[in-house]
């Protein structure tokens, strides 16, 4: 299976301050057909997850703009552009070029 | 309003059979395109992908699982089911169903989840 590894699996940040986290890829999640099936979800505390980012760089339905992805190939990176106080919870990476769809360890956004 | 909801034994004994429902409205599980995974979450562990089931009735599942699992829908396109045969203690976790519009957007809508258990 793919695996993808989170960096930092912790980060602290103050409100307003931009954050990014990182996933690194084990395998290339560059597709045959084009695209690049990498995804970010955000799960709050006791909450499902929900889906942020999808094929690298689009945003979701309702998510606000502050969030942006960007990468390629094996590299990957999800920015926060002033964190507020609903961002804090647990972010994922996970992978669709592969088959099984796997999830990357989390990173966990805390307030500062 | 497109809204999912698990629901399950909450506990059960090692060895048994995990039957867990998906029901969900505000979509039509035979619209073109639609697909609905199982995931699963241990308690303080990142996510797992199990299964999934798409419009066409076509069937995935995760290949390290696959001995174990049965994914299935009703006739009507408003539940999906899933079965876990062979339970252990390891099988204890939070397990969700997501759907997918198409294929490549991500699950954008989520269940709230159903904690099961297993113990003897």
């Amino acid at each position: 299976d793919v695996v993808l590894t989170q960096t930092p699996p912790t980060s602290s940040a103050t409100i307003g301050q931009s954050v990014s986290i990182s996933c690194r890829s084990s395998q290339s999640l560059l597709d045959s057909d084009g695209n690049t099936y990498l995804y970010w979800y955000l799960q709050r505390p006791s909450q499902s997850p929900q889906l942020l980012i999808y094929l690298v760089s689009k945003l979701g339905s309702g998510v606000p703009n502050r969030f942006s992805g960007s990468g390629s190939g094996t590299d990957f990176t999800l920015k926060i552009s002033g964190v507020e106080a609903e961002d804090l919870g647990v972010y994922y990476c996970v992978q669709g070029t592969h088959d099984p769809p796997t999830f990357g360890g989390g990173t966990k956004l805390e307030l500062k | 309003q497109v809204t999912l909801k698990e629901s399950g034994p909450g506990m059960l004994q090692p060895s048994k059979t995990l039957s867990l429902t998906c029901s969900f409205s505000g979509f039509s599980l035979s619209t073109s395109g639609m697909v609905v995974s199982w995931i699963r979450q241990p308690s303080g562990k990142s996510l797992e992908w199990l299964a999934a089931i798409d419009w066409d009735g076509d069937k995935y599942y995760n290949p390290s699982l696959k001995s174990r699992l049965t994914v299935s829908k009703d006739t009507s396109n408003t539940q999906v089911f899933l079965k876990i045969t062979s339970v252990d203690i390891a099988d204890t976790a939070t397990y969700y169903c997501a759907r997918a519009e198409v294929y490549y957007s991500g699950w954008d809508y989520w269940g709230q989840g159903v904690m099961v258990t297993v113990s003897s």
